[in-house]
């Protein structure tokens, strides 16, 4: 079965643009969460989203912003992207939004420049 | 703000060692407890969910055990090989808006030398 998977795996950008990463979860799972992880930390929640609907939002700006379709994948985008937004974007996928197990994608690589 | 430290930051050690680390949580409003494992360029996957006090829960030669009362959890490697060489994470849920969000800490990197 496949596992979570995220795209694009490394990408470099630039100070002010934005980016799209995506990320599907595994089959029959309905929860999508996104985690941003910078070296020396923990991964730092930003959403999750369950049936579509947004169910958590962590400590972000306004410029991070997701959304789930029907198909349950997600994407993640940044505006107006900073060099402090350079880190590693991981997703994980649930059945359900509750106490149990993430399942994680390897991660997106963001650096800005 | 949920708190959740781990100790220590990292740790080498030589292959055959047995080593353990440690995660703290406030202990009220507990739900439940994970650890991850996070080898170098792969996701990080679950070893183990904790959810009682006292639970203790093995997977091979690594176990791990829990008390909420106190708010720490203890995970065990018995004879560390190679290939244990990881960055552990353990994650607090606690409820936000209808769902359960997990707070993670920082984790330990495991070093395993030959």
């Amino acid at each position: 079965d496949a596992g979570v998977t995220q795209s694009p795996t490394h990408l470099i950008k630039t100070r002010g643009q934005h980016v799209t990463l995506r990320c599907s979860p595994i089959s029959g799972h309905k929860s999508v969460s996104w985690y941003q992880q910078v070296l020396g930390q923990g991964p730092q929640f930003i959403f999750q989203y369950y049936e579509k609907e947004e169910r958590g939002r962590g400590n972000f700006p306004d410029r991070f912003s997701a959304r789930q379709f029907p198909n349950y994948s997600s994407e993640l985008n940044v505006n107006a992207l900073l060099l402090g937004d350079s880190a590693l974007y991981l997703c994980a996928s649930s059945p359900l939004p509750n106490t149990g197990e993430l399942f994680f994608g390897e991660g997106s690589r963001l650096t800005v420049l | 703000i949920l708190n959740v430290e781990q100790s220590p930051q990292s740790l080498h050690v030589q292959e055959g060692d047995s080593t353990n680390f440690t995660c703290s949580f406030p202990s009220s409003n507990f739900y439940a407890l994970h650890w991850y494992r996070w080898e170098t360029a792969k996701s990080p996957e679950a070893l183990f969910v904790m959810t009682l006090n006292g639970d203790e829960k093995k997977k091979g030669r690594i176990s791990a055990t829990l008390n909420t009362k106190e708010g720490y959890s203890y995970l065990y490697i018995k004879g560390s090989q190679p290939e244990d060489s990881a960055t552990y994470l353990c994650a607090s849920p606690t409820p936000s808006g209808g769902s359960y969000i997990p707070t993670f800490g920082r984790g330990t990197s495991l070093i395993v030398h030959p």
